[in-house]
């Protein structure tokens, strides 16, 4: 089945303890990218990757870190996560460019 | 940065009633996409617009790319429960990958 996959679904972690969210698709995508959602802000994009090891910033890129050493994974790191960094978080792939994307299932994240 | 504006934030509609919700930008956008995002669910894709004056329809949904460029909207049909969720229009700029999202128009259906 064609999919895009998230780990964790939910966490919970303390302030300033390193985490990485992993994201996986088996599409075949080029075309990557995290999104984080927030109640009365939409979505707003955190980076997006056009191919293997060609990653942008997008409008909130402050206090995250991607990689996209292969095509199916990029990883979302949070090298020392803060309070404001509370929120959903969507990993998204498309065959090439941000047109036609596929979402994860998300992931919540809690920093206390 | 760009920033879209969707009207209305929410709305509470009748089963059988027709629904328009549309996002107004001061910047110029190459493509528009509706989405619609169920609780619990990630966004998923209705319609992708790619010039502009373009009218898409996909099932009861109808949805069109202004003219100018720095708008879209979305109709829905006769609506049905199922309708039910939020709906965002998404602006795709120069870039090709930086994608910006409306808000959201949430939408509730009486039966």
């Amino acid at each position: 089945e064609a999919q895009v996959t998230q780990n964790p679904r939910y966490l919970i972690t303390v302030t300033g303890k390193k985490l990485t969210v992993t994201c996986s698709q088996n599409m075949n995508h080029e075309y990557m990218s995290w999104y984080r959602q927030d109640p009365g802000l939409g979505l707003r994009q955190i980076y997006y990757s056009m191919n293997v090891e060609v990653t942008d910033k997008g409008d909130v890129p402050e206090g995250y870190k991607v990689s996209r050493k292969e095509k199916r994974n990029f990883p979302l790191i949070l090298e020392s996560p803060s309070p404001n960094q509370t929120s959903l978080y969507f990993c998204a792939s498309s065959l090439s460019r941000a047109v036609r994307q596929y979402f994860g299932p998300g992931t919540r994240l809690t920093v206390t | 940065g760009q920033q879209l504006n969707q009207s209305p934030q929410s709305m509470f509609i009748q089963e059988g009633e027709d629904v328009s919700m549309n996002c107004t930008s001061s910047s110029i956008f190459n493509t528009w996409l509706w989405y619609k995002q169920d609780p619990g669910e990630g966004p998923v894709l209705l319609i992708a617009l790619y010039k502009a004056g373009e009218l898409t329809s996909n099932g009861r949904l109808t949805a069109q790319f202004g003219i100018t460029r720095k708008d879209s909207f979305l109709n829905i049909s006769a609506s049905i429960p199922s309708d039910v969720g939020i709906y965002f229009c998404a602006g795709l700029a120069g870039s090709q990958g930086n994608l910006i999202f409306g808000k959201g128009t949430k939408l509730s259906v009486k039966p």
